[in-house]
């Protein structure tokens, strides 16, 4: 088992492009999660997704979209990257219930400048 | 409003001795979860411990416990005979049984001196 991967792990975008963080569990996991890390804060949930085909915005939702059409993958799309959206992403999965372990991925280091 | 509160942003600790992060929550619900998970230099996040709202007694996972005051809101974790490894970036966190959404706290980073 990988458990979850994300790539990439570093990426450096100019103001305005976009890009597509993956992630990938390998748990059949029915919960997927994107957060963000931004320097000497916790975790906020950006989106999250209970299933395939489902998904829902988390506290920090604005500049960012997600689509979940297979169990496996849950990627997070950055339009117009802005310097505020400068942190570190984490995915994370979580098996039939929400309040079960979630299990994280190593992490995307993302900065716009 | 759910949120999560870690008063001591940072803490040292000598190794083999013993260290206390404190932790408080506050929600309105009755049920819920709470978590302490570690972040290591290498930022990957891993489970240390996890405690059910309903359970009275503390939950023990080799060196971790908690000391979980459900009427004081107040869910801290000690960490015993210290070791190296224990240094890392530690979050208190909570999710209610109904809840989609996991709460973190900022976090406290606890180094552990040889």
């Amino acid at each position: 088992n990988a458990g979850v991967t994300q790539t990439p792990k570093f990426r450096i975008l100019k103001i305005g492009q976009s890009m597509t963080l993956q992630c990938t569990q390998d748990m059949n996991h029915n919960y997927m999660y994107w957060y963000r890390q931004d320097p000497g804060m916790g975790l906020k949930l950006i989106y999250y997704s209970v299933g395939a085909g489902i998904t829902d915005k988390g506290e920090v939702p604005n500049g960012y979209n997600v689509s979940r059409s297979t169990t496996e993958d849950f990627p997070l799309r950055l339009e117009l990257a802005a310097p505020s959206q400068t942190s570190v992403y984490f995915c994370a999965s979580s098996y039939i219930y929400s309040y079960n372990e979630q299990f994280f991925g190593p992490g995307t280091r993302l900065t716009v400048l | 409003a759910q949120t999560v509160t870690q008063s001591q942003p940072e803490m040292s600790v000598q190794e083999a001795e013993t260290v206390t992060l404190s932790c408080t929550y506050d929600t309105s619900e009755s049920n819920y979860y709470l978590f302490w998970y570690k972040q290591p230099p290498s930022r990957q996040m891993i489970l240390v411990i996890r405690q059910e709202a309903y359970k009275q007694q503390n939950a023990t996972e080799n060196r971790f416990s908690v000391n979980f005051q459900k009427a004081a809101k107040s869910f801290s974790l000690k960490i015993s005979d210290s070791q190296l490894g224990d240094t890392a970036m530690y979050f208190c966190a909570f999710i209610t049984f109904t809840g989609n959404q996991f709460y973190f706290g900022t976090g406290t980073s606890l180094t552990v001196i040889p």
